[in-house]
């Protein structure tokens, strides 16, 4: 099955500094990757995904890069703010048809500190 | 809120008795998934409902876990027989037909075995 591993565990940065978190996953036929943020005691909260036809997207201050290739994928948050402070998990599924029925793999998460 | 719901909120109960818990899903999704998060994990995958029809259970649903969404509307998760292992926070997921993959999760339920 599909493996999604997930750095840094956890990142500080100042406010005003761009964070970078990295996913790596195993499964070549992972076709969707979705980007989730999750306060304390929270939902998780779709904050941007990116389908494997596309290398890369961007929603204002948030934006995901995704190689195919090396089958990676990594979240980019610029000028970064307080509010931005929570844990931060990535995915991955298929949505080519087969038996997967898009269930999501998630990695471990990345505990982001934004520090004022 | 048009959001997805869940219900109870939060569940505390003895190891061995019985739990049942609660999803609505955002009206007009036809898929529907539970995860269990554990402290400091990322979700897992338990089960997934399209329309009424229970399609893929994970190897981690022991024969304690049921799963039903009798209409495919709401669904309901059972634990038999509660263990302490079983703590953990359940999630429900639902995702609309038209954007195939994209999950909205309601806000779980806390379930602490005593």
């Amino acid at each position: 099955g599909e493996n999604v591993e997930q750095h840094p565990s956890t990142l500080s940065v100042q406010e005003g500094d761009s964070a970078v978190i990295k996913c790596t996953y195993s499964d070549s036929a992972s076709n969707y990757f979705p980007w989730y943020k999750q306060e304390l005691g929270k939902r998780p909260q779709l904050i941007i995904d990116i389908r494997s036809n596309v290398g890369e997207k961007k929603d204002q201050r948030i934006a995901v890069t995704l190689n195919k290739t090396a089958k990676h994928f990594s979240l980019h948050i610029t000028e970064t703010q307080p509010e931005d402070s929570a844990v931060y998990f990535c995915a991955a599924s298929v949505h080519a048809g087969g038996t997967s029925y898009g269930k999501l793999t998630f990695g471990q998460g990345t505990i982001l500190t934004v520090h004022p | 809120d048009t959001g997805v719901s869940q219900d109870p909120r939060h569940k505390i109960t003895k190891r061995g008795q019985n739990v049942t818990f609660r999803c609505d899903p955002i009206s007009e999704h036809n898929r529907l998934y539970w995860y269990r998060q554990t402290l400091g994990q990322g979700p897992e995958f338990l089960t997934y409902f399209q329309n009424e029809a229970q399609l893929e259970k994970s190897r981690l649903l022991s024969d304690r876990f049921s799963a039903e969404r009798p209409k495919g509307s709401f669904s309901t998760l059972e634990i038999q027989r509660t263990e302490q292992g079983d703590s953990a926070m359940y999630l429900c997921a639902s995702s609309p037909r038209t954007s195939v993959g994209t999950q909205y999760f309601g806000p779980g339920t806390r379930l602490l075995v005593l």
